[in-house]
């Protein structure tokens, strides 16, 4: 257990909607990043949030968007579903925003586009 | 471009040792991390490379060759609980984890 929890577990929309993805970080962590994994692949990175500023972004579309809240939490927002959003994403927190820093991950989001 | 390559796939015997390699090739290099993941869960942090040689935790040992671009994962007294997937990430140049397909590790009896 890393303290790093996820909601919902798993969700089932319908191309063109729109999703939330939440995270709630291990205490006394103010980084949080987020993946998406496909099924079979490593996870690629989409955005890190560093004390609620964004702090480095992967290669995806503007329809990804984030957040992270005073308490260090975090949402994942992604606008007109395709139907190749369906995969797991991950959160990962850590204590700090450097390259040494370990990530704690969440047991994910399972996001199915229909 | 930047790339990291893992096998996809390896087969071990309980009680046996196993190698993972890890190949990479990024823009910038700050750290090599090995990650596990059962399947439908979260990868759990193994260990982390930065300078050159080996690193060991118990059963697990991880070694990198910062001038080859090279890492690698041993596993020793495998147990059937290691049938995992292994994710080999690479923190490149802007801080970001790059990270491999994974390796799947079939332990057998």
């Amino acid at each position: 257990e890393t303290g790093v929890t996820q909601s919902p577990t798993h969700l089932i929309k319908t191309r063109g909607q729109q999703v939330t993805l939440r995270c709630s970080s291990q205490s006394g962590h103010n980084t949080v990043s987020w993946y998406q994994q496909a099924l079979g692949q490593g996870p690629q990175f989409i955005f890190q949030y560093y004390r609620e500023e964004e702090n480095g972004r992967g290669n995806f579309p503007p329809r990804f968007s984030g957040l992270q809240f005073p308490n260090y939490s975090s949402e994942l927002n992604v606008n007109a579903l395709e139907l190749d959003d369906s995969a797991l994403y991950l959160c990962a927190s850590s204590l700090e925003a450097g390259p040494q820093e370990t990530q704690y991950f969440g047991p994910g989001t399972r996001l199915l586009v229909l | 471009g930047q790339n990291i390559d893992q096998p996809t796939e390896m087969t071990a015997t309980e009680g046996a040792i196993v190698q993972i390699n890890c190949t990479y090739q990024t823009s910038g290099f700050n750290g090599l991390f090995w990650y596990q993941q059962h399947a439908g869960e979260a990868p759990t942090f193994l260990s982390y490379n930065v300078l050159d040689g080996l690193e060991e935790k118990g059963r697990f040992s991880s070694f990198l060759s910062r001038s080859k671009g090279y890492s690698y994962l041993l596993l020793k007294e495998l147990q059937m609980k290691d049938s995992a997937s292994y994710l080999c990430a690479v923190t490149g140049s802007n801080y970001q984890l790059i990270w491999g397909a994974g390796t799947k590790l079939i332990i057998k009896p």
